[in-house]
């Protein structure tokens, strides 16, 4: 199957410091990929859409200032945790689809930590 | 608003049963419904895509069905084994929604030895 690949797998960085995490579809172009945040033990929440070349979709309740979204190519989407917090920290997971894909595949998701 | 649900949240069986995962969504407007597995600290890895117009799909030792109409879907494991334990996610994907999954709550499997 076709490989979404995310970098780092893990992070800690300081209270109020910003990150950037990559996800990259490997063997395949996207137009579109998908953010979500897992906590602990609860499953998989969409925080926004990230479209080539135009601006991100964010859901209700997620804060576009602090999560930016950028998907400067077909194969490319990066989040950036602007000025993180504790109350950041979790585990994010990225999705892609070909063009036309009717499966979506994931990455293998990173995990920050904020101190 | 789609919602999807998995029953049970966990579960604890021997190794060699053969078992069944639940899963239900309240809107039957879906364009297709997937299965995923999750490792602890991993990403998914999807298992089955079942679209629309499809019963079930099989794969190995898995297999899922979908009955829209009811809107339930759920995922047969056979001969379960150690590795199999892991975290089962159903996810369906609306038809106005674009890609984006609704994803249930997971069902933790554990096999034991």
């Amino acid at each position: 199957g076709a490989v979404v690949s995310q970098h780092p797998s893990w992070v800690i960085c300081k209270s109020g410091t910003s990150v950037k995490i990559e996800c990259r579809s490997l063997d395949f172009q996207a137009t579109t990929m998908f953010w979500y945040r897992q906590f602990p033990k609860q499953s998989l929440m969409l925080m926004a859409t990230s479209n080539e070349g135009s601006k991100a979709t964010y859901e209700q309740g997620v804060e576009k200032d602090k999560f930016l979204i950028n998907h400067a190519s077909l194969t490319l989407s990066t989040l950036t945790v602007t000025s993180a917090h504790p109350e950041d920290s979790s585990f994010y997971i990225c999705s892609a689809g070909g063009t036309g894909g009717r499966e979506l595949f994931f990455g293998e998701g990173s995990r920050l930590t904020v101190l | 608003k789609q919602e999807v649900t998995q029953i049970p949240a966990a579960l604890s069986v021997p190794e060699g049963e053969n078992l069944v995962l639940n899963c239900s969504f309240t809107d039957s407007a879906i364009y297709n419904l997937q299965w995923f597995r999750q490792d602890p600290g991993k990403g998914l890895t999807s298992l089955l895509l079942i679209q629309s117009s499809q019963r079930e799909q099989t794969s190995g030792r898995l297999n899922a069905s979908l009955d829209k109409s009811s809107g339930r879907s759920t995922l047969y494991i056979a001969a379960s084994q150690p590795g199999d334990s892991a975290t089962y996610l159903c996810a369906v994907r609306p038809v106005q929604g674009a890609q984006k999954l609704v994803f249930g709550q997971g069902t933790r499997l554990t096999i034991n030895p």
